[in-house]
């Protein structure tokens, strides 16, 4: 299995809903990140796991929580969102510690209403 | 990680080679350059990447100069799939090194 997988491809909320995106990889990469994207900018890092611990936090607002319960699975948990934070949510892995390149999931869209 | 300069766009037709371009004047000795697409609203695939000396896989070939201030991403043939956008990345690599930025990277359109 070379794929990481995310769920759900779309996804619609509310400003008071709480939901989550689910990512899962079989390639036994012990690293795994969330990115967030908007239309025609980059992908911009929002965390980063590494060994199932989070080493990276970019700053990134309360209302979003990472979670990675095992080396397989990481999830994002959304709680309180606003509008702007509609995007492509993205997540990746990789071999720890490797020049190896990052493997990234299609994505999930978001849309905030 | 050092910073990357890439045209914001090119175009090449179908069959042909395309040639992408990457200025990377600030890289250190152990920072790798790597290469990356985005087909629209998917996300984004490795290509490839190097270190010192040239690298070929079944996508792309690159081309890293001796001083490896520049590199150059080649598709030998190019198809209407390969229109993406395409971003050069430099940044250490192994260790505990985990951050991936990436910068605004080159629109490349492929043409009948």
């Amino acid at each position: 299995d070379t794929e990481v997988t995310q769920t759900p491809k779309h996804l619609v909320m509310g400003m008071t809903n709480k939901k989550s995106l689910k990512c899962e990889q079989h390639m036994g990469h012990r690293a795994m990140y969330w990115y967030k994207q908007k239309a025609k900018k980059p992908p911009e890092l929002m965390f980063v796991y590494s060994y199932e611990k989070l080493s990276i936090n970019e700053s990134v607002p309360s209302r979003f929580s990472p979670e990675c319960p095992n080396s397989s699975l990481l999830n994002l948990h959304l709680h309180a969102l606003q509008p702007e934070d509609s995007a492509l949510y993205l997540c990746a892995s990789s071999p720890a510690g490797t020049p190896g390149g990052y493997t990234f999931g299609s994505g999930t869209r978001l849309t905030v209403v | 990680d050092a910073k990357t300069t890439q045209p914001p766009s090119m175009d090449c037709a179908e069959g042909r080679a395309a040639n992408l371009p990457c200025n990377h004047s600030t890289i250190s000795g152990n920072e790798y350059v790597y290469w990356y697409r985005q087909i629209h609203s998917q996300g984004p695939q490795y290509i490839i990447h190097g270190l010192k000396n040239n690298e070929t896989n079944e996508m792309a070939s690159l081309i890293i100069t001796e001083d490896r201030k520049s590199s150059t991403l080649i598709l030998p043939h190019a198809t209407l799939r390969d229109t993406a956008v395409y971003y050069c990345i430099v940044r250490v690599s192994g260790g505990s090194n985990y951050k991936l930025t990436f910068g605004k990277g080159t629109l490349l359109t492929v043409n009948p």
